[in-house]
């Protein structure tokens, strides 16, 4: 069984301040990560994912993650954000073993971003 | 435009009374689910199709039904809706078995059970 943590529930940032939302999984298999973003009553939409190769991985929106396998962490970063980024940011792991297991994501509880001016 | 819908997004209802939740995709995906979201638990799965006729429990299936008649429609059917089934709920698809986990989420439904 795989479970996410995002230690952060809300994070308040000033326009044009970096950020940093943190997410620790666990699991005893192989891994694919992703961040999803909810905007305001819309629903999810992939920001960004790791499935293998380098460790640094861009999405959009400038944002980007790392994978860290020592520390189980995949860590969404971005240097700069805009008002337009408020939104709910999830982390999501699913079983790269299994075939069809890239559809069935386990979520974090989600980390609120709030960017003020 | 490729897209997930859901009707309705907003339902208030009573307990007991039946409902049913649409879910449709344009997209020719196999695969389909349904989440719900609420406070504190990020999105649980409910139920899961792989394909037509093909359905499986997902997490927290407990009071919820689905069917897969055609490979566009999955509907989310609350026989006899309480209020701890207040939530937001998301129908999501995917392409099928080769997917490695972008799923396409449709706008949600929010249902209030009283």
């Amino acid at each position: 069984a795989q479970s996410v943590t995002q230690l952060d529930s809300q994070v308040p940032v000033f326009e044009e301040a970096p950020v940093e939302l943190r997410c620790n999984y666990s699991s005893s298999v192989s891994v694919y990560l992703f961040w999803y973003v909810q905007y305001p009553n819309q629903g999810l939409q992939l920001l960004l994912k790791y499935l293998s190769g380098s460790t640094l991985v861009k999405g959009i929106n400038g944002f980007e993650a790392e994978f860290n396998k020592s520390q189980t962490s995949f860590h969404l970063r971005k240097p700069s954000v805009h008002i337009s980024d408020t939104a709910e940011y999830f982390c999501a792991v699913s079983d790269r073993r299994v075939t069809g297991g890239g559809n069935k994501l386990t979520f974090g509880t989600g980390t609120q971003l709030k960017v003020e001016l | 435009e490729a897209q997930v819908t859901q009707n309705p997004r907003y339902l208030i209802t009573v307990t007991g009374k039946k409902l049913t939740v649409t879910c449709s995709q344009n997209m020719n995906h196999e695969y389909m689910s349904w989440y719900r979201q609420d406070p504190g638990l990020g999105l649980r799965q409910i139920y899961y199709s792989m394909n037509v006729e093909v359905t499986d429990k997902g997490d927290v299936p407990e009071g919820y039904k689905v069917s897969r008649k055609e490979k566009r429609n999955f509907p989310l059917i609350l026989e006899s809706p309480s209020p701890n089934q207040t939530s937001l709920y998301f129908c999501a698809s995917s392409p099928g078995p080769t997917n490695t986990g972008e799923l396409f989420f449709g706008e949600g439904s929010r249902l209030t059970v009283l």
